[in-house]
């Protein structure tokens, strides 16, 4: 079966940093590109970012370019988001989610149970 | 970046009914690499179709998904009670990948 499991969020105040971290299980990880899907309070989908199999090709939406950095460690199974400069507007609950077939640009077949990042004075 | 919109914004069938929901991109979809997520309130996103038309493991075939270039189509046969849901539609043909707005799909 299929896991991914979340750690990770909280509260941070602007400015601040957090790191996100999705723990896979029940498939080889390292075989699959992963990304990372946010959806605020209320809101839709929002691509975040994501990252190739061995972690050489990463993938960033604009609103998140040079402030978040996605990482894998394939010897954890183990996906990462590192966000720093963090804004009220990126507060949402972020979703780890796995490629469908194994390509960088995919469908997204199972998501994790998402982590919520609260950015708040 | 390729905007989906997608339509109406809500959709309020009674059960039984077919539903179509509409989702367009602003430049075609490249190898019409577009999927169908639904999201159940309180729930995790759930991958319906893909690649257009294709449906994921274990979605019943009352679900299907038509269309190429900018326009896109998940049809919903016979509504039952428990699709009521939002609809996303995502395309991942260019990068950044995309997602569409959502349609709120409720029971009359």
């Amino acid at each position: 079966e299929v896991l991914l499991v979340q750690s990770g969020g909280g509260l941070v105040q602007p400015g601040g940093s957090l790191r996100l971290s999705c723990s896979a299980s029940g498939f080889t990880f390292s075989t699959y590109p992963m990304h990372w899907v946010r959806q605020a309070p209320g809101k839709g989908l929002e691509y975040v970012s994501g990252i190739s199999r061995n972690g050489g090709s990463t993938y960033y939406a604009d609103s998140v370019k040079a402030r978040f950095t996605i990482s894998r460690d394939n010897s954890k199974n183990t996906l990462y988001l590192q966000m720093s400069g963090l804004r009220i507007e990126d507060a949402a609950v972020y979703y780890c989610v796995k490629t469908l077939a194994g390509y960088s640009y995919d469908a997204f077949d199972y998501w994790g149970q998402g982590a919520l990042v609260t950015v708040s004075s | 970046e390729t905007v989906l919109t997608q339509s109406p914004g809500t959709l309020s069938l009674s059960p039984g009914e077919r539903a179509t929901l509409s989702c367009r991109a602003s430049q075609s979809v490249s190898s019409n690499y577009l999927a169908w997520y639904q999201q159940k309130p309180g729930q995790i996103p759930r991958l319906l179709i893909y690649s257009t038309s294709s449906r994921a493991t274990a979605i019943p075939d009352r679900f299907s998904g038509s269309g190429s270039g900018t326009d896109f189509t998940l049809t919903i046969s016979r509504l039952e009670p428990e699709d009521v849901a939002v609809y996303y539609c995502q395309q991942y043909g260019s990068s950044p990948l995309t997602f569409g707005g959502g349609t709120k799909v409720e029971i009359k």
